[in-house]
């Protein structure tokens, strides 16, 4: 059985460009979040999903950031512009409706130079 | 409100030597508790979880983990380290209804042959 799929795995850019990551959960969850990871405040919640409406945005860093879920198996984070405070790697994580596990993508490493 | 707190960013044991990951958690209800590993460059696997049914929790790669309500704590326990057990490990708490996984900072753990 698949596990989350992320893409692209790294991605390298120049500030003002416009990045996309996107996300395939597991087959059958129901529930889909985004995370950042960087050295400085470690994992962070972005936004959460379920059923392919946004729950709870309050981590979106400002309006640079704006997440999608267009369908169940399909979901994408998208930076316009990028600056280089937002290097760092995304990860995805999914869950099936009334689970407690979460199951992780293995994420995007982003560098905005 | 829910946190956890990891007790020591770094940890290094030598191989054959027991691990101990300590984690103390502070949530209002019931909590459900995690142990995720990070493997250099990847995503977060689960290791174990606890989700209100036996206090001593087996995980996968020989880790295990008890509960002990009366000290706030979900400690993370090998009996014999391996090289192969190095890597960054979090302890995550959420509720349920509440569908954020909290992380804790992370314990990086270093093996030395």
């Amino acid at each position: 059985d698949a596990g989350v799929i992320q893409s692209p795995r790294h991605e390298v850019t120049e500030m003002g460009q416009e990045v996309t990551l996107r996300c395939k959960p597991i087959s059958g969850h129901n529930s889909l979040f985004w995370y950042r990871q960087t050295m400085m405040r470690g994992l962070e919640l972005l936004i959460y999903f379920n059923n392919n409406v946004p729950i709870d945005d309050s981590g979106m860093p400002e309006d640079r950031f704006s997440a999608k879920m267009p369908n169940a198996s399909f979901s994408t984070l998208k930076i316009q512009p990028s600056e280089p405070r937002d290097s760092a790697v995304y990860f995805c994580a999914s869950r099936r409706g009334g689970g407690e596990t979460q199951y992780f993508g293995p994420g995007t490493r982003l560098l905005v130079l | 409100a829910q946190s956890v707190t990891q007790l020591g960013s770094h940890v290094s044991v030598s191989e054959g030597a027991l691990v101990l990951l300590r984690c103390n958690y502070s949530s209002s209800v019931p909590p459900y508790l995690f142990w995720y590993v990070q493997y250099p460059n990847q995503g977060l696997q689960l290791l174990l979880k606890y989700t209100s049914a036996a206090t001593l929790v087996k995980g996968i790669n020989g880790f295990e983990a008890e509960f002990k309500k009366s000290e706030t704590s979900f400690h993370l326990t090998k009996p014999s380290a391996h090289m192969s057990d190095a890597a960054e490990y979090f302890c995550a708490v959420s509720t349920f209804g509440n569908e954020k996984l909290t992380f804790g900072t992370g314990t990086r753990l270093t093996i030395i042959p």
